[in-house]
């Protein structure tokens, strides 16, 4: 079993509808990142998250430290919102070295 | 604002052969990672270096070495290339004292470095 997991794998959604990806991990963790990689490879950090909420634009990233997880939410999706997104954590343990969940593709058609 | 740069970009070379990526973090970052994504894979970490000094280590071959220089650039050098050494190369670059980019130990990543081994 993975440490980090996320779900849906794969998700494809009409433009304009509200997203949300869900991340679990299994180990106790300092930070939790959201990442965003195009299919070109480069990965864009979009939030770091070690409680509470964040928002910035049409993306909201919530954590639950208590139950071990995440969600990343993206309100009035739009076809350039498709992209794989990546749950990573920062151990307790194993200093500010990330460990990747699987990522998600998410695919907004217009 | 100034973002992770790594170069190349992309890099062919043969079996056995050696290569070298190179990473310059955001200014003022002081700490620097490199992570593996081979193909359909999550990124691995590999090492990182804070002030010039390796912090910590994950599942990098002997082959590879890396170090950060007195200007907080780091390069990644790789010897006797294996086909298995194709992957995307990335390196990220945090602060762990302040920066005025994210929070504290927020990690940005550069655009990756494409290695393919013939």
């Amino acid at each position: 079993k993975n440490e980090v997991e996320q779900s849906p794998q794969n998700l494809t959604a009409q433009e304009g509808e509200f997203i949300t990806i869900n991340c679990s991990y299994s180990v106790g963790i300092s930070a939790l990142h959201w990442l965003q990689q195009h299919p070109g490879g480069g990965i864009v950090s979009l939030f770091m998250l070690s409680s509470g909420k964040k928002k910035h634009g049409r993306l909201i990233a919530t954590i639950n430290i208590q139950e071990k997880h995440s969600s990343l939410h993206i309100t009035a999706s739009h076809p350039r919102d498709s992209a794989v997104y990546i749950c990573a954590v920062m151990r307790e343990t194993s200093g500010s070295r990330l460990t990747f969940g699987e990522g998600t593709q998410l695919t907004v058609n217009p | 604002a100034a973002g992770v740069i790594q170069s190349p970009r992309h890099l062919i070379k043969e079996k056995r052969e050696t290569a070298t990526l190179k990473c310059y973090p955001i200014p003022r970052h002081d700490t620097v990672y490199w992570y593996q994504q081979g193909p359909g894979q999550d990124p691995q970490f590999l090492i990182s270096f804070y002030e010039k000094m390796q912090s910590d280590k994950g599942s990098i071959p002997d082959r590879f070495s890396a170090q950060q220089f007195s200007d907080y650039h780091s390069e990644l050098n790789m010897s006797s290339l294996e086909l298995g050494d194709s992957a995307l190369y990335f390196c990220a670059s945090s602060s762990l004292r302040f920066s005025g980019r994210g929070s504290y130990n927020e990690q940005f990543f550069g655009p990756g470095t494409r290695l393919t081994v013939l």
